[in-house]
Parts: structure tokens; C-alpha cells; sequence
């Protein structure tokens, strides 16, 4: 499965915009990259998920380039209660059931 | 219905004991996860059930992991002679169909702590 890099951490404030990038160079042509939230004493929840483009949902959006060899997944406006870790993910949805996490990327957002 | 449930949440052990986690996945999902996540890292997968079949135990880190699902439905992770390195939150998630094509569903975990 692809190997993901993103950051350690990010700091941000109420009301802002934030674009956390994961870099997946050797990303294989029917691998999918799926976002997932962890909030403190919870388990992971999915947020996104796409192959190639732009997908929005209620909750965020996933940018992809074309050559694929990053993601950039874009939360609109935060609040606090987006204060989370944020996994990036990359794998084949048609074969592969084990989802791999790397250490993700730890969202403060500050009043 | 509710998402998935795990019990207990927390869990402290004295080293040699045996536990046993619960996992109680979203009814009617075929697949199950179990995955340990040690603190400050992400989850990593221990093990996959298709309804009451075990498919992959792979990532099960000894022989004193031990996980079953003898109904399809609910499922037990048991740790024989807990040791220090086991302390991590074990996290129990479900899909409604095979493979990864749908969505994993995650419980909330319980935290083990080995004394």
C-alpha cells in the first residue's frame, strides 16, 4: 500500500480555512485516498473519500491533482470542536480491507 | 441503530492476567476490524472477520492475541498473560459489506493498561 506524509501538526483559528496536504508519491493507479477524523477517546470516523479531482461533501472537500501524488483535504471555516487528528489514507477499494494509518496530523484550532 | 459499542472502555490489568475485549458491531455488518493504537500513533490492523470467519490474523502481534466471533456478530478480543507492551486502545470497527468497498465504522475503543 502507498506510503502517506503529512504534516505532525497545524495550528489554526476559529473561522479560518484549512488545507492539510498529504503527499503519496507511489500511489498506484486503483488506489482511493480516504480522509478519516479522530477526536480524543473516540474512534476514527471517515470523512472523505476520492480517486482523482475535487469531491465535497457536507463536511469538507478533497483536492487531488492529476498526477495524483498528493491530496489536499480543505476544511471550510473551523471551530473548535474541528480540534482532531486528521489521517490521510491511500489504498485499493477493491482488494485491500486493512486500513493503514500513518501517525496523521494534529489540527489545534485556537479562539 | 446505535454505532458500535465496546466494552469495557477502560481496562487495567495487572501484568499475567488475561482480558477479554468486547466489540459489539452496527447490525447486519458483515465485516469486523479489530486494530491497536498505541498512544500517539495511528490505529494498526490486528485482525478481519467476514461474518463469523476469521480471514486475516496477520497483524496480531503474538500468539497471546486471540480474537473470535463465533456467531458472525458479536466479537471478543482475548490477551492471554498481558504484558507492559500491550497497553494501547484497542479499537473495534465494522462494514456493512466485504472488503473495504464500504465504510469502516469505528467503537470508541477501550483503553487496556498493563501494571
Amino acid at each position: 500500500l502507498a506510503k502517506t506524509t503529512q504534516p505532525i501538526s497545524m495550528d489554526s483559528y476559529e473561522g479560518q480555512e484549512v488545507n492539510i496536504t498529504c503527499s503519496h508519491n507511489n500511489i498506484a493507479t486503483n488506489d482511493y485516498i480516504t480522509w478519516y477524523q479522530q477526536f480524543p477517546s473516540q474512534g476514527p470516523r471517515f470523512i472523505i473519500q476520492g480517486y482523482k479531482t475535487k469531491v465535497t461533501n457536507e463536511v469538507a472537500s478533497l483536492f487531488i491533482p492529476a498526477d495524483r501524488k498528493s491530496s489536499t483535504l480543505s476544511l471550510p471555516r473551523v471551530s473548535l470542536s474541528d480540534t482532531a487528528v486528521y489521517y490521510c489514507l491511500v489504498g485499493p477499494m477493491d482488494s485491500s480491507y486493512k486500513l493503514i494509518f500513518g501517525s496523521g496530523t494534529r489540527l489545534l484550532v485556537r479562539p | 441503530g446505535a454505532g458500535v459499542s465496546q466494552s469495557p472502555r477502560y481496562k487495567v490489568a495487572k501484568r499475567g492476567q488475561d482480558v477479554a475485549l468486547r466489540c459489539d458491531p452496527i447490525s447486519g455488518h458483515v465485516s469486523l476490524f479489530w486494530y491497536q493504537q498505541a498512544l500517539g500513533q495511528g490505529p494498526e490492523f490486528l485482525t478481519y472477520f467476514q461474518n463469523e470467519a476469521q480471514l486475516d490474523k496477520s497483524g496480531l502481534p503474538s500468539d497471546r492475541f486471540f480474537a473470535e466471533r463465533p456467531e458472525g456478530s458479536v466479537s471478543t478480543l482475548k490477551i492471554q498473560r498481558t504484558q507492559q507492551e500491550d497497553s494501547a486502545v484497542y479499537l473495534c470497527a465494522s462494514s456493512r459489506d466485504r472488503g473495504s468497498a464500504d465504510t469502516q465504522y469505528f467503537g470508541p475503543g477501550t483503553r487496556l493498561t498493563v501494571l
